[in-house]
């Protein structure tokens, strides 16, 4: 069965600093991606970051970038440069093109001014 | 550009009867999936179509059924509602492309409130 975890529940960085929010997946498969969606308080679902499992670049897109690590099977979000904007829950999620799509639990993070 | 579409955006329903969710997936997306989030929880997979027929069941009840139509947008039924069932709904589409073009979006959520 496939999984992921998130261990960070709540975090808390500093405007302008850099934060990563830890992500870890468990899957027996070789051809997966991987997601890291923002939902702010008002509902949403944002699509921030995609990482395919044969790619061999971390993905980055902006201020955020993935940093995957297949053999620990890790896919780690690295925001730079953090903005109030960013508090929100983050979720990271794996998929199985075509079948399901698992979320892990969330990290609620908080840009402090 | 075009986004998922979801609608009703807010439904609110008393114990007992019945509800529809619509969503209208990205332009040539053949591949929707269906969740449901409970208050300060993480979203939970309930069923996924690709090309019109069922892909993958996740925790869908009984209660519940949905269906992807020939213009590939997809309803969600909920019948006998429970107050359990108040929850944010999400759809999302994508293309079942195996080169893994992480093309894959939710639209804005349904909240389906029962009194």
């Amino acid at each position: 069965a496939q999984k992921i975890t998130q261990t960070q529940p709540g975090m808390f960085v500093q405007e302008k600093e850099a934060v990563t929010l830890d992500c870890t997946y468990d899957t027996s498969d070789q051809s997966y991606g991987l997601f890291w969606y923002k939902q702010p308080s008002s509902g949403e679902m944002i699509f921030l970051i995609y990482q395919g499992s044969y790619d061999e670049q971390n993905a980055t897109e902006g201020r955020y970038s993935l940093n995957f690590q297949k053999a620990r099977k890790s896919a780690n979000l690295v925001i730079s440069a953090s903005q109030l904007g960013d508090s929100a829950m983050y979720f990271c999620a794996m998929i199985h093109w075509g079948n399901q799509f698992y979320f892990g639990t969330g990290t609620s993070l908080t840009v402090i001014p | 550009a075009a986004g998922v579409i979801q609608s009703p955006r807010h439904l609110i329903k008393e114990k007992r009867e019945t509800a529809t969710l619509k969503c209208y997936p990205i332009p040539r997306h053949d591949t929707v999936y269906w969740y449901q989030q409970g208050p300060g929880q993480d979203p939970q997979f309930l069923i996924s179509f690709y090309e019109k027929m069922q892909s993958d069941k996740g925790s869908i009840p009984d209660r519940f059924s949905a269906q992807q139509f020939s213009d590939y947008h997809s309803e969600l039924n909920m019948s006998s509602l429970e107050l359990g069932d108040s929850a944010l709904y999400f759809c999302a589409s994508s293309v079942r492309d195996y080169t893994n073009t992480g093309e894959l979006f939710f639209g804005e959520g349904s909240r389906l409130t029962v009194l």
